[in-house]
């Protein structure tokens, strides 16, 4: 079945320090992929998608490009602030557009 | 306008008692999903109704687990009994339509601890 894979966590960086976090996934036909961002105490919510391969997500300096060679969707940012400490989800929707499927999460420290 | 609204936000139960959770949507969405999220973990979908009536529940442990969505509004998830591996966030989400390739809005989930 389909399925996402992440970086396990958790990644400490310093502030403005530049952030990958990988993530590939496997799914049958061709699904739209997400990060979600959950902040301390808060719900989770939206920070990008693509729905379509080669599309490139952004929002809040984050990017990621749905790269279907690759089955990947990689989340990165130039400069990380400590306002981004969090944890972020990789999420696709399955081939039939009605479940979306979440990775287990990587928990991002930034430090002043 | 509003977001998700879940009650309560925190419960403590022993185990074989029994918990129902509460979740309001954004007013006009049709679907709305129960997730579960152990610790350490992704969510992980229970049940997903379009309106009132369910279109998967195939992870929902039955025997335990029961939603309803009478009016196509708001919805309830109950728990009876429960045990141990209950112990979990119970999020709630909702979209405008019954496609996964919309963004889905996630209320503040309900941090449950079976003791």
């Amino acid at each position: 079945g389909d399925s996402v894979t992440q970086m396990e966590g958790p990644v400490t960086l310093s502030e403005e320090a530049f952030l990958t976090i990988n993530c590939t996934y496997t799914a049958t036909g061709y699904p739209s992929l997400f990060w979600y961002v959950q902040y301390p105490g808060e719900g989770l919510q939206l920070l990008l998608k693509a729905t379509k391969a080669d599309d490139k997500g952004s929002n809040k300096g984050f990017e990621a490009t749905y790269r279907k060679e690759t089955t990947s969707f990689h989340l990165e940012k130039g400069s990380v602030q400590v306002s981004d400490s969090a944890v972020y989800f990789c999420a696709l929707s399955d081939s039939g557009g009605f479940k979306t499927i979440f990775g287990a999460g990587t928990r991002l420290f930034v430090k002043a | 306008e509003a977001g998700v609204a879940q009650s309560p936000r925190y419960k403590i139960i022993e185990k074989r008692q029994s918990v129902a959770f509460w979740c309001n949507p954004i007013s006009g969405h049709a679907t709305l999903y129960w997730y579960q999220q152990i610790l350490g973990q992704g969510p992980k979908l229970l049940i997903q109704f379009q309106n009132n009536g369910v279109v998967d529940d195939s992870q929902l442990p039955k025997d335990r687990f029961s939603a309803e969505r009478l009016k196509g509004v708001d919805s309830t998830l109950k728990i009876q009994p429960a045990k141990l591996e209950d112990s979990a966030v119970y999020l709630c989400a909702s979209t405008p339509t019954g496609t996964a390739d919309y963004e889905q809005y996630f209320g503040p989930g309900t941090r449950l601890t079976v003791t």
